[in-house]
């Protein structure tokens, strides 16, 4: 069975920091998606990573994905306190015309000044 | 003009109801799912329908049952609703066929059953 394993669960960081959060998993995959969610709310499209070594990069926010590792980052330069939000990240498992998306656990990032 | 919507969007409800919740999206997308959310906040995907044909069944309880009238709409009905039922739902669609699929997702429905 599919793990999506994400971490840390829970970052809080200062202003002005940066930091990664990671997402391994467990079976071959070469789709990735990174979401944001904000309380309450519903889920954002980030990032679309669909091959071995692609990189997104919006804002402060970039994307990597690693497949051979099964491994994707995330990485936050210069965080500000709009970033706050629960980040997920979602292996597809899905054929070409279908997807199957298996959710991480969500990061939790809070954003101190 | 909203992408993916839900109605309702709150949902309060007793132990034993029948209660339905429904989905449409204006994306001219072919495929969409029904996820839940926990009080975690762990996503789980429930069902997939590709134009109106069931793809994903996840092991949920017979009880939950969706219904596709058209490759617009993507319906959920839940009978006899226990405690545990109690949950964000979010509809979600994407595109059939291409690289990306990303998926779009709905606003949510609190479901909380009493």
């Amino acid at each position: 069975e599919l793990k999506v394993e994400q971490n840390p669960l829970f970052l809080s960081m200062q202003e002005g920091k940066n930091y990664t959060i990671y997402c391994n998993y467990s079976t071959t995959s070469d789709r990735l998606y990174w979401y944001r969610q904000d309380p309450g709310k519903s889920l954002e499209s980030l990032f679309v990573l669909l091959s071995n070594g692609a990189v997104k990069q919006e804002g402060r926010l970039m994307a990597s994905l690693d497949t051979k590792a099964r491994l994707s980052t995330l990485h936050i330069t210069a965080a500000v306190h709009d970033l706050s939000a629960t980040y997920f990240c979602a292996v597809d498992m899905g054929t070409w015309g279908n997807n199957d998306m298996r959710f991480g656990a969500g990061t939790r990032l809070t954003v101190k000044p | 003009d909203t992408a993916v919507s839900q109605t309702p969007k709150y949902l309060v409800t007793q132990m034993g109801n029948d209660k339905s919740i429904k989905c449409e999206q204006n994306l001219g997308h072919d495929t969409m799912y029904w996820y839940k959310q926990d009080s975690k906040k762990f996503l789980k995907i429930m069902f997939s329908y590709n134009n109106k044909e069931l793809i994903i069944n996840e092991t949920v309880p017979n009880r939950f049952s969706p219904k596709s009238p058209d490759k617009a709409h993507l319906n959920l009905h839940i009978n006899s609703l226990e405690l545990g039922d109690s949950a964000v739902y979010f509809c979600a669609s994407s595109p059939y066929g291409t690289s990306e699929k990303t998926q779009y997702f709905g606003p949510g429905t609190r479901l909380l059953v009493l």
